[in-house]
Parts: C-alpha cells; sequence; structure tokens
C-alpha cells in the first residue's frame, strides 16, 4: 500500500542553524513526491517537487529536498533557519494515473530565537 | 492570478446538524479534491473531480457526505447529519491535469468545530 512517514513530530532549531526534516515513502512505481508548507490558518504551499532527473531538487524559500530511492527517502533540507519558517511541514507522494495525494503525518517546525 | 476559495472559512455547528462548504477552484483547473484534515494530521483525499465526474470517492463516508461539483467549476461538500468525529479542516484543491505530475493548489480550508 502506498504510504509516507514523516518520522519526527516536532522539531526545534536555533535561527540560522540548518535543518533536515525527513520524510519516507513506499510506493510500488516511479513516485511524484512533494513537500508543502502550512502556517497558522493558511492553506498548503507547495515548497519542491520531485518527478524524474536530478535527486537533487531545489525549491521556493532556499529549501531543498534530495531523493534516493534506495533509501525510500526524500528530506528537506535548508541550510540556514529563519523564524519565518516556522511552520508546519508535509510530505507527500502523488498517484501516478489519478493525481491524488498521499500526505505523510506532518512534522511541526519550531525556530528558537 | 486568483488562488483556490473557500467559504466559509470557521463553521461551528452542533451534532446531527447539516453543514455546506464551498470552494471556488483556480480558473481553468479540471480536477477539484477534497481534503479532509484531522488535527495532528495530515489531509486525506475524500473525493476528486475531473471537470463534474468523480474520479475518487472511496475514501467517503457516503452516509453523511455529499459532494457535487456543477457545470465543472465550482463545488460543495455537505455533512448531513455531522458527528463529533467530523471537527476537521477541510481543504480544497484544484489542478490542471488529474495526473500524479499535476500540481494542486490548496485554498485556505474550512475549520469546522462540532459540539
Amino acid at each position: 500500500a502506498q504510504s509516507v512517514t514523516q518520522p519526527d513530530i516536532h522539531i526545534t532549531v536555533s535561527e540560522g542553524a540548518s535543518l533536515e526534516l525527513r520524510c519516507n515513502y513506499s510506493y510500488g512505481a516511479t513516485p511524484y513526491l512533494f513537500w508543502y508548507v502550512q502556517s497558522p490558518g493558511q492553506g498548503l504551499q507547495l515548497l519542491l517537487k520531485y518527478f524524474s532527473g536530478d535527486t537533487l531538487v531545489q525549491g521556493i524559500k532556499g529549501f531543498e529536498a534530495e531523493f534516493k530511492r534506495s533509501q525510500s527517502s526524500f528530506n528537506l533540507r535548508k541550510p540556514s533557519v529563519h523564524w519565518s519558517d516556522a511552520a508546519e511541514y508535509f510530505c507527500a507522494v502523488g498517484v501516478s494515473n489519478t493525481g491524488k495525494l498521499i500526505f505523510g503525518q506532518g512534522t511541526t517546525l519550531q525556530v528558537k530565537p | 492570478e486568483a488562488g483556490v476559495a473557500q467559504s466559509p472559512r470557521y463553521k461551528i455547528i452542533e451534532k446531527r446538524q447539516s453543514v455546506a462548504f464551498w470552494c471556488n477552484p483556480i480558473s481553468g483547473h479540471a480536477t477539484l479534491y477534497w481534503y479532509q484534515q484531522i488535527l495532528g494530521q495530515g489531509p486525506k483525499l475524500l473525493i476528486q473531480f475531473q471537470n463534474n465526474g468523480v474520479v475518487d470517492d472511496s475514501q467517503l463516508p457516503k452516509d453523511r457526505f455529499s459532494a457535487e461539483r456543477l457545470k465543472g467549476v465550482d463545488s460543495t461538500l455537505k455533512i448531513q447529519p455531522a458527528k463529533l468525529e467530523d471537527s476537521a479542516v477541510y481543504l480544497c484543491a484544484s489542478s490542471l491535469g488529474g495526473q500524479g505530475t499535476d500540481t494542486q493548489y490548496f485554498g485556505p480550508g474550512t475549520r469546522l468545530t462540532v459540539l
């Protein structure tokens, strides 16, 4: 069955520190992978996506993610976190023939001053 | 370009009452999705429309939930009667097509509280 796991429910980092949010997926075919961010009271905003090609993808707001097929992972990274990055982050896999998104349970990021 | 619009933004009802949510997708987007997001969880797809036809409603509790997309544009999601466990944020999203490579754009959501 298709699924997405985000092992870390809550992460706290200091402003200016680096960040890595973990995502593991289970999907039989080539996965279409997405990272979304959700700020309080807001809808989901797409950060980046991976379909094929270069396994390191760049997104908005200085985020990047690396697809590792051997580890079934698609971890999100940022070299230097800003206070405005505090939000909830969701990893998702897109079902190829319908477009349905299967989401992980999310990781809440807190940024310390 | 206008984004996905949803209304109302907040709704409080008592159990066994009915409620309806409205969604207006991005102009030209053929595919529309309704997701339910329970506190502390990721969104879960309830129903997917391609134009005005249903593509996937396998996770829609059809005994109490219904949805329609007349004329292939706006959509409404209805709950009747509501239960306590229906308290959640209901997100509407749209995309140009209905493939896994299509980016979905989300509205701000409707937060439903059932008392």
